[in-house]
């Protein structure tokens, strides 16, 4: 029940096209959910979050849809650029503050 | 200073070892969590600190501990070190109630 599953493992997307990576989770407690973007010997680093009272949220080329009654959350990249080339997670957490269960992990390759 | 740091970045250790990995949180940040990550996985979390108590632990066994400082730096060591301990090991920090900021991490190799 705490598990976040993620999906696809690895994509690949030509420059200018919608990248879109899913998420379903079970804990319905889970009142937090983030999306990492981690880059090779980064750590993950915050891109965009949401909360379940809203069903999307907006940032740039980055939009988080949610879809409460399914428990499940995605994150789309607009306009999608070669720097965009990274793993990006998925994760969940009982508020703001608590442990993160990270899905795990969609490899994105942004092609010229 | 702004950001995590942690130290060090990479580091090679035998089986049946001790490791100490440190982390400096971000200023202003009480909080703070571990997590590893395998090869190819995501985070997974290990425990949390906050105003240097442990505030939540993860299916780690008890030779994984950690420590917070009055500064709310971190230190996590792990005893009796496995191979399949090899890791990179993430430090991150927040001001509770708001997102966590993760260091760079130290990669761990167990040999």
């Amino acid at each position: 029940q705490q598990q976040v599953k993620q999906s696809p493992q690895s994509l690949i997307v030509q420059k200018g096209g919608i990248s879109i990576i899913n998420c379903a989770y079970e804990n319905t407690a889970f009142d937090y959910f983030p999306w990492y973007q981690q880059f090779p010997g980064k750590g993950p680093a915050l891109l965009i979050a949401i909360r379940p009272d809203v069903s999307e949220k907006k940032e740039g080329r980055f939009t988080i849809s949610f879809n409460k009654s399914a428990k499940q959350f995605s994150l789309h990249i607009m306009d999608s650029q070669p720097g965009d080339s990274a793993t990006y997670f998925c994760a969940a957490s009982i508020n703001q503050g608590g442990k993160l269960i990270f899905g795990q992990g969609t490899e994105l390759s942004v092609k010229p | 200073e702004t950001g995590v740091t942690q130290s060090p970045t990479h580091l090679i250790k035998t089986r049946g070892q001790q490791v100490t990995l440190r982390c400096s949180s971000q200023s202003g940040h009480n909080t703070v969590s571990w997590y590893q990550q395998a090869l190819g996985q995501g985070p997974q979390f290990i425990f949390q600190y906050y105003r240097e108590e442990e505030n939540g632990r993860g299916n780690f066994p008890p030779r994984f501990s950690g420590l917070q400082f009055p500064n709310y730096s971190s230190e996590l060591n792990v005893n009796a070190l496995e191979l399949d301990d090899s890791a990179l090991y993430l430090c991150a920090s927040s001001d509770r109630g708001y997102g966590y900021t993760f260091g760079s991490g130290t990669r761990l190799t167990v040999v």
